[in-house]
């Protein structure tokens, strides 16, 4: 299986902050990587896909990059609404994985 | 817009079979646009690909999962379905159903879950 190392798992940060959580792929999987909002007893979602491109509706602060192994979601003037749980996403091979998550606080 | 919902019981016995249903509404499952996922999440942790359908019938599983599982289409009520059996308690989770477009797509449109507990 692909392992997908993410961090940090915890961040705090200010309204206002740019903030990075980063995701490392166990073998390389070119820009197969997607990022994933989930809020609090809601499904998780969609906010990056194809490692850079934004999802339709969602704000431009919220930016991907990277490919091969080394991924990053970047959150551009941390907003209160972005305090969230964080994901990303392989689907290069199977079986899809995820990374453990990165919890997201805005104070 | 593709909508979806999961239904089934919410608690489900050690060793018997888990069951869940997710309704699809929006587009037809038969159409091919979408490939069709379970996923799971256990309380406070994170997210599991359980395994996926396309309309042709062609399946994809966890192979951590596979033994146990089965993931049909329905198409004539739209919906498709998860069969996990010899659940044990590390089963319990909240199930979402999702969709994705194909290879290298992401898990676009997401059920809201439904928790699944497993307990005599």
């Amino acid at each position: 299986d692909i392992q997908m190392t993410q961090s940090p798992f915890h961040l705090s940060a200010s309204v206002g902050d740019r903030v990075t959580i980063t995701c490392r792929a166990s073998q390389t999987i070119s820009n197969y990587v997607h990022w994933y909002q989930q809020k609090p007893g809601e499904a998780p979602k969609l906010l990056i896909y194809g490692a850079s491109n934004l999802q339709s509706g969602v704000p431009s602060r919220f930016s991907g990059s990277g490919s091969g192994t080394d991924f990053s979601l970047t959150i551009s003037n941390l907003q209160r609404e972005d305090s969230a749980s964080y994901y990303c996403q392989q689907n290069f091979d199977v079986p899809w994985t995820f990374g453990q998550g990165t919890k997201v606080e805005a104070k | 817009q593709v909508q979806l919902q999961e239904s089934g019981p919410g608690l489900a016995k050690p060793s018997q079979t888990l069951s869940l249903t997710c309704t699809v509404s929006g587009g037809s499952i038969t159409s091919g646009n979408y490939y069709y996922n379970w996923i799971r999440q256990p309380a406070g942790k994170g997210l599991e690909w359980i395994g996926r359908i396309y309309f042709s019938g062609m399946t994809y599983y966890n192979p951590s999962l596979k033994s146990r599982l089965t993931i049909s289409l329905h198409t004539s009520t739209n919906q498709f379905s998860l069969k996990l059996s010899s659940v044990t308690a590390a089963d319990t989770a909240v199930y979402y159903c999702a969709t994705d477009r194909g290879s290298g797509f992401p898990l676009d449109f997401w059920g809201q879950g439904t928790l699944v507990t497993v307990s005599s």
